[in-house]
């Protein structure tokens, strides 16, 4: 069965403090892990996505590595704009469907 | 270059009524998603639309059905409401049968039901 564990739940950050999130999978032939920011009341915006183990991609304080069986986003000198919860999904290679985790509640701190 | 949008942003229902949701996908997009996200969850795919069929359906009872238009915009539809269908409701874009490099959502379509 596809499946998707993030960790932490939840994290606290001071401003500056770098840190990292974590995604865990399965799936049945991956077809790309897709890492999304959402905020309160907001859909999810999309940030990455990345398709073979070794791939790193990377957008401001964001950089989004994959292995074959998970994936972390290093968040560098984290702002309070980057307070958000960050939600991760694979595609099912033979379905196409997107199967999300349950996301990281990140707060950062001034 | 207009986004994914979606409509009505906010809606409050009783129990055993009928909604209907609208999404317009993103310009050049022509594959649409649904996905319903409790509070606190992840979002759950409902189905996918792709020249105007239903290709992929999620666990979701038959209450839950939808719609795509020639110009690629769909509807999402939920009848007989029950209190648990109270989430909020995200439309997904993407090309060829949600094969694309990005999937974009939609602000997504609040639904209370009371």
């Amino acid at each position: 069965e596809d499946q998707v564990t993030q960790s932490p739940e939840a994290l606290r950050l001071q401003e500056g403090e770098s840190s990292s999130l974590n995604c865990s999978y399965t799936v049945s032939g991956l077809r790309g892990l897709f890492w999304y920011r959402q905020d309160p009341g907001k859909g999810p915006e999309f940030l990455f996505t990345l398709y073979s183990a070794g791939e790193e991609k990377e957008k401001e304080r964001l950089k989004a590595t994959l292995t074959k069986k998970e994936s972390f986003l290093h968040i560098t000198a984290p702002k309070p704009e980057d307070s958000a919860t960050y939600l991760c999904a694979v595609r099912n290679g033979a379905t196409n469907k997107l199967i999300f985790g349950t996301g990281t509640l990140l707060a950062v701190q001034p | 270059d207009a986004g994914v949008t979606q409509s009505p942003t906010h809606l409050i229902k009783t129990r055993g009524q009928q909604v209907t949701l609208r999404c317009s996908p993103k310009s050049g997009h022509d594959t649409v998603s649904w996905y319903q996200q409790a509070l606190g969850q992840g979002p759950q795919f409902i189905f996918q639309y792709y020249e105007e069929e239903e290709r992929q359906r999620g666990n979701f009872p038959d209450r839950f059905s939808g719609h795509q238009f020639p110009n690629y915009s769909s509807e999402l539809n939920v009848n007989a409401l029950l209190l648990g269908d109270s989430a909020l409701y995200l439309c997904a874009s993407s090309t060829t049968g949600n094969s694309g490099n990005t999937i974009y959502f939609g602000e997504g379509s609040w639904l209370t039901v009371v």
